[in-house]
């Protein structure tokens, strides 16, 4: 399979703690993206990355959430002292240049903070 | 802010058309309408796309308005498989790339 995938599919943990999330994009794709979608809302846009730089963070991005992308292919989002309202699914999405934009999500990773 | 209104839910008969609304007013001269669906528990799947003229591809055909300002989704022969939630999004411009700015969705349900 050549689309995007992301691990751990599911992450419950304790309120305090902190996790790690992977994204691997389609291969050849350039621009990798992070959402937050909550039950019931679409994806809300957290941060961008232009190969391993990080262009845009929205203001949705606490000081806790931090994401790298450090040989500009796979990515991770670090959200540390976890807290109740992190709860939601983690959506990644990758597209190339100089296409049409099109974004190709990743399936998920679905946090649950108890 | 979601630049996007859509119904929150609709149903559809099977083999019928389904045509999903979508409005947005504000949309700026050089911004792309987007739609994508979503089946339970997976990432959104692109659809299609358009600026002005109306588009259709193997999936669906999207009517955009002379003024831009609504669209709509046409499934033209819906399948239970079809049964998800669609987004109609606005394409705007961020640093370097473009971002999806979605609205909540409209749950389509097509029944047998």
């Amino acid at each position: 399979d050549t689309g995007v995938s992301q691990n751990p599919r599911h992450k419950i943990t304790k309120r305090g703690q902190n996790v790690t999330f992977r994204c691997d994009p389609i291969s050849e794709h350039n621009r990798l993206y992070w959402y937050r979608q909550t039950l019931g809302q679409g994806p809300e846009f957290l941060t961008y990355f232009q190969n391993e730089a990080q262009l845009e963070k929205s203001r949705l991005l606490s000081d806790r959430f931090s994401a790298e992308r450090p040989k500009g292919s796979f990515s991770t989002l670090e959200i540390q002292r976890t807290e109740q309202g992190d709860s939601a699914m983690y959506l990644c999405a990758s597209s190339s240049s100089p296409t049409t934009y099109e974004q190709y999500f990743g399936p998920g990773t679905r946090l649950t903070v108890t | 802010d979601a630049k996007t209104t859509q119904p929150p839910s609709m149903d559809c008969a099977e083999g019928r058309a389904a045509n999903l609304p979508c409005n947005h007013s504000t949309i700026s001269g050089n911004e792309y309408v987007y739609w994508y669906r979503q089946i339970h528990s997976q990432g959104p799947q692109y659809i299609i796309h358009g600026l002005k003229n109306n588009e259709t591809n193997e999936m669906a055909s999207l009517i955009i308005t002379e003024d831009r300002k609504s669209s709509t989704l046409i499934l033209p022969h819906a399948t239970l498989r079809d049964t998800a939630v669609y987004y109609c999004i606005v394409r705007v411009a961020g640093s370097g790339t473009y971002k999806y700015i979605f609205g909540t969705g409209t749950r389509l349900k097509v029944l047998a």
